[in-house]
């Protein structure tokens, strides 16, 4: 089956400064991978993903770039507020009729006013 | 935070007893899918369903049980055989069609 690594598991960084966390997988028939938020007792909230036709994708402060050569990953979050911090986790799956996710295994985010 | 709803929020079990998990949808999506969440550790997928009576077993399937009677409906049960019950669980849905899963609120189950 698939397996998803993501590094690293904590992360603190100043606002204002950027965020990077990475992922890898190894099943090659992956070809969607989200990534989703989650904050503290809450549930996981969608906050981008790509498919594997594209290989980078934005939304705002918010991106995400994908080398399938490589079979990896990563999700850019720029000009980082307090309110970003929280769990973030990458997911990969096979895409529709087969969309079971297989999760990586989170990254604690701390941003420091 | 309408359209997936799990109930209780928590749920207290003595060891050796089984309980029940209950999660509903309103999005008329035909694909459900329960998730356990252990502390520091990503979700790992119990079971999922793609259609009403059918299921299929995910990674860590051993010890759960589910059924799909109705298609808003995909309660799990989980039984005494669950080694280590005491979890976060997460029920989701989607179209079969689709890529994105809408996750439920969740369960905090503490077995003692």
């Amino acid at each position: 089956g698939e397996n998803v690594e993501q590094h690293p598991s904590t992360l603190s960084v100043q606002e204002g400064d950027s965020a990077v966390i990475k992922c890898t997988y190894s099943d090659s028939a992956s070809n969607y991978f989200p990534w989703y938020k989650q904050e503290l007792g809450k549930r996981p909230q969608l906050i981008i993903d790509i498919r594997s036709n594209v290989g980078e994708k934005k939304d705002q402060r918010i991106a995400v770039t994908l080398n399938k050569t490589a079979k990896h990953f990563s999700l850019h979050i720029t000009e980082t507020q307090p309110e970003d911090s929280a769990v973030y986790f990458c997911a990969a799956s096979r895409g529709p009729g087969a969309n079971n996710l297989f999760f990586g295994t989170g990254t604690r985010l701390t941003v420091i006013p | 935070d309408g359209g997936i709803t799990q109930s209780p929020k928590y749920l207290f079990r003595k060891e050796g007893q089984n309980v029940t998990l209950s999660c509903e949808q309103n999005l008329n999506h035909d694909a459900m899918y329960w998730y356990r969440q252990d502390p520091g550790q990503g979700l790992r997928l119990i079971y999922y369903s793609q259609i009403v009576n059918d299921f299929q077993k995910g990674d860590i399937a051993e010890g759960y049980s589910v059924s799909r009677e109705k298609k808003e409906s995909f309660p799990l049960t989980v039984t005494s055989a669950q080694k280590n019950p005491t979890a976060f669980y997460l029920c989701a849905s989607s179209i079969l069609t689709g890529y994105e899963q809408y996750f439920g609120p969740g369960t905090r189950l503490t077995v003692t």
